[in-house]
């Protein structure tokens, strides 16, 4: 499967200030990544899809003005969380999705921890 | 997009064969059932993914009955590192390959 990675894995960072967080690809190329937030003891909610070389697609409810999204290569796309605040404190995960055959699998980065003080 | 419904949560002990059943009324024809696996603070696990009958790698067996209305994955002997969440996911293929909605998903407790 594809081989995600994140940066940082985790974040402090004063409320007000902005946060940027880096999902990359190593092994394969990936138009499409999913960004992805999760709360103490919740499910993750998909935020985002990452499309590379075009705008992100929002879910409903999550703010484009407040996650900004850039995806400039096959490799790579981050997340900048605008203006903080400690109820962005959250789990951050990506994903890109990869199968040639079957079902569209996603693969998982590890996640980065973002502590808004 | 098929809603699935799992057990909140669930204990077994080391050395049990542990079944987690995922409900999935509206699945669609060409929807796959894919497990992953989530530890505390880390991103999920892909574990298995199948779309219809039985499929089994080095970690699990996954069973698909013929309706495909649900399915269930069979963790054979579990350790207490199996401790974790577990989540079903019901996804498209091809086109359909955005809008990841994940349930709540079970816990697993693995007691020595």
């Amino acid at each position: 499967g594809a081989v995600v990675s994140q940066h940082p894995s985790r974040v402090i960072c004063k409320s007000g200030t902005s946060v940027k967080i880096e999902c990359r690809s190593l092994d394969f190329q990936a138009t499409t990544m999913f960004w992805y937030r999760q709360f103490p003891k919740q499910s993750l909610m998909l935020m985002a899809t990452s499309n590379e070389g075009s705008k992100a697609t929002y879910e409903q409810g999550v703010e484009k003005d407040k996650f900004l999204i850039n995806h400039a290569s096959l490799t790579l796309s981050t997340l900048t969380v605008t203006s903080a605040h400690p109820e962005d404190s959250s789990f951050y995960i990506c994903s890109v999705t990869a199968g040639a055959q079957g079902g569209q699998t996603q693969y998982f980065g590890p996640g980065t921890r973002l502590l808004v003080l | 997009l098929a809603k699935t419904t799992q057990p909140i949560s669930m204990d077994s002990y080391e050395g049990q064969e542990v079944n987690i059943t995922c409900s999935h009324n509206n699945i669609a024809t060409n929807d796959y059932i894919t497990w992953y696996q989530q530890f505390p603070s880390q991103g999920p696990r892909f574990i298995i993914q199948g779309y219809k009958t039985k499929v089994t790698n080095e970690v699990a067996s996954l069973f698909i009955p013929a309706d495909r209305k649900s399915s269930t994955l069979s963790l054979p002997r579990v350790s207490l590192s199996d401790t974790a969440v577990y989540y079903c996911l019901v996804v498209g293929y091809g086109g359909s390959q955005g809008n990841l909605i994940f349930g709540k998903g079970t816990k697993l407790s693995v007691k020595p």
